[in-house]
Parts: structure tokens; C-alpha cells; sequence
């Protein structure tokens, strides 16, 4: 399909050290790429987005970085806190067609106490 | 809670039974999406609609067919078509492209 692909699966650290989940793409015309956490038995919620004329952007303890050339984004997470655990769905849009976000596999990150 | 709701949370369907998951949102958004999800497979795209009356095919509509005569409504019909329909199913309403997507609670289908 045209999603794209994520890793790790799952990932678990330790309270206070940080976490980083990269996801590639293929589709050259990308140029939007969010993040989304979910919760257990809660819906997916946006926490942060980049767009492909910048390269990274931070709020507080999460950052997302983007290598165009590559076709690679990831979610950093420093300063791990228990309630940082959720899954974690990347997801691309491209520059032009019908609009629609194409969404990675997902990541289960376990911040352990 | 974001505006966008889905109804039923739970559904059970027999097979053989088509069922229809609602999907209703106040946000005003013209985009609205529905999204299959199971375990280890992220978010599958099943249908999209841009505009009223209009929709599209996502990555797996087969077995699945939807309806958008009003802005605020974009209901998921699961036919006895679809094999394996038990699963969640998130609907998704934004104002266009670029922008935050925002997800309905969800419905979990189980076929018994």
C-alpha cells in the first residue's frame, strides 16, 4: 500500500531516558508528516507535525526530525514519563491528490517506572 | 471531546448481516475519512470523502460502502461481503490538507 513503515514495533525504556521511533516513506511528493499517540482505549490524538520546508521542530520533550533526501522521519521523546506510554502512528500526506494521510504501523512504548 | 462522534462503541453482528457504523461531526469539517485498525497494522484507509456527496476508495474498501449526503455525516456500511470484518473502526473528520485530523472514539465490530 501506500503507507508508510515503522520501527520499532515496540520499545520499551526506563522513566527518564528518551525514545526515538523513525518511520520511512517512498512517495517523493510527501510533504506533511504528523505524529499521533493513542492511548489505551482512547482515540489517536495529534501531538506534533512537520511540513518538508523544515528540517526539525520541537515542543517541550518531543521533537520531530525530517530527512527529505532520505525519505525518513522520527519522534524523539526525552525525559520519558509513565504516562508517555501509548502507541504512536507517523503518518504522511502528500503535496497533491485527494488530501488523505497514509499511516505507519504503530509503535508501543512502555515508559517503565 | 473533539466534536466528531461515533455510535455504537460495541457491535455485534451476525454473519450474513450488513451493519452500518455511525460517524457525525459539529467541527464544520469538509474532509472525512473512515479507518480500519488492527493489531500490528496501523490505520488502513477504507473510504474518503473531500466534499458532500462525493467519496473515494481507500486502500481496502472492498466488503465496505458509505454515504455522504450531509456535511456533518459519513456512515460505514460493513457488508456480508467483507470477510473478516471484526475489528476497529476509527472515523476522522479535518477542514482539508496539512491540517490536524481528528478521530471519532470508535466502534469495535465483532462478528459472532
Amino acid at each position: 500500500g501506500e503507507n508508510v513503515e515503522q520501527h520499532p514495533s515496540t520499545l520499551s525504556v526506563q522513566e527518564g531516558d528518551s525514545a526515538v521511533i523513525k518511520c520511512t516513506y517512498s512517495d517523493s511528493a510527501s510533504n506533511y508528516f504528523p505524529w499521533y499517540k493513542q492511548e489505551l482505549g482512547k482515540r489517536p490524538q495529534l501531538i506534533i507535525d512537520i511540513r518538508s520546508n523544515v528540517g526539525e521542530k520541537k515542543d517541550q520533550r518531543i521533537a520531530v526530525t525530517l530527512n527529505k533526501t532520505a525519505k525518513h522521519f522520527s519522534l524523539h521523546i526525552t525525559e520519558t514519563q509513565p504516562e508517555d506510554s501509548a502507541v504512536y502512528f507517523c503518518a504522511r500526506e502528500e503535496v497533491f491528490g485527494a488530501n488523505n494521510l497514509f499511516f505507519g504501523t504503530g509503535t508501543r512504548l512502555t515508559v517503565i517506572p | 471531546d473533539g466534536g466528531i462522534t461515533q455510535s455504537p462503541k460495541y457491535l455485534f453482528r451476525k454473519e450474513g448481516q450488513n451493519v452500518t457504523l455511525s460517524c457525525e461531526q459539529n467541527l464544520n469539517h469538509d474532509a472525512m475519512y473512515w479507518y480500519r485498525q488492527d493489531p500490528g497494522q496501523g490505520l488502513r484507509l477504507i473510504y474518503y470523502s473531500q466534499i458532500v456527496n462525493d467519496f473515494q476508495k481507500g486502500d481496502i474498501a472492498e466488503g465496505y460502502s458509505v454515504s455522504r449526503e450531509k456535511k456533518e455525516s459519513f456512515p460505514l456500511t460493513v457488508t456480508s461481503a467483507q470477510k473478516n470484518p471484526t475489528a476497529f473502526y476509527l472515523c476522522a473528520s479535518r477542514y482539508s490538507g496539512y491540517t490536524e485530523a481528528f478521530f471519532g472514539q470508535g466502534t469495535r465490530l465483532t462478528v459472532v
